[in-house]
């Protein structure tokens, strides 16, 4: 079984310029999540998709971020302007059928983030 | 925020030794998740535990739930130098099961 795909695995940017993350979910999974995670720390929810619907973005920065799963596969996160603090590792998971306790996360490797 | 609290911070063992980790939290949860996660690699599942539950095995993995305490430990018998890596644990909670990572310990296990 293929696991969850992340692109680029590195990115470098300057302050203000744009970026975008592309996540491929585990097939079958209709439950998708990006993470930031800052180092040294736990990785913090972003946003929450089901299928193609937002179930939770509570924690997105909405000013800068943005993130779209158009046909309920893959998903793409953006953003734009880049501050310093954007800084971190965006993790995207993927999992079956977390409303039925089945919330077993699966991650992929993550994109670095460098901006300066 | 985070919801968990990982301790300690950091811990240095010999291999063939046990390995402890202390996770506290401060809501009602639905389940608890233990993850580890290699230096510049995603997580990886290791072994989730349900509220009512109060220990559970996986091969040299042991998790115990104390929901009293909101508190759960997870130990690892027998280390190995492949198992060094980060630890962090995960509540989830509410109807989506959302799940909230605790700030990890880092466990190194030298050959």
């Amino acid at each position: 079984e293929a696991g969850v795909a992340q692109s680029p695995r590195y990115k470098i940017i300057e302050k203000r310029q744009s970026v975008a993350f592309w996540c491929n979910p585990i097939s079958g999974h209709a439950t998708l999540y990006w993470y930031q995670q800052i180092l040294g720390q736990g990785p913090k929810l972003l946003i929450q998709f089901q299928n193609n619907g937002v179930v939770d973005d509570s924690q997105l920065p909405k000013d800068r971020f943005s993130a779209e799963r158009l046909k309920g596969v893959d998903s793409t996160l953006k953003i734009q302007p880049a501050k310093l603090e954007d800084s971190a590792v965006y993790l995207c998971a993927s999992s079956l059928r977390p409303r039925e306790g089945r919330n077993e996360q699966f991650f992929g490797p993550g994109t670095r983030l460098t901006v300066l | 925020s985070q919801q968990g609290e990982e301790d300690p911070q950091a811990l240095s063992i010999q291999e063939g030794e046990n390995a402890t980790m202390n996770c506290s939290y401060k809501t009602s949860i639905n389940n608890l998740q233990w993850y580890r996660q290699n230096s510049g690699r995603g997580l990886v599942h290791l072994i989730l535990i349900r509220s009512n539950e109060r220990e559970k095995h996986s091969g040299r993995l042991r998790v115990t739930l104390d929901t009293s305490k909101k508190s759960s430990s997870l130990l690892i018998t027998a280390s190995r130098a492949a198992d060094t890596a980060s630890y962090f644990c995960a509540t989830a909670r509410g109807g989506a099961n959302n799940l909230f990572f605790g700030t990890g310990t880092r466990l190194t296990v030298i050959p």
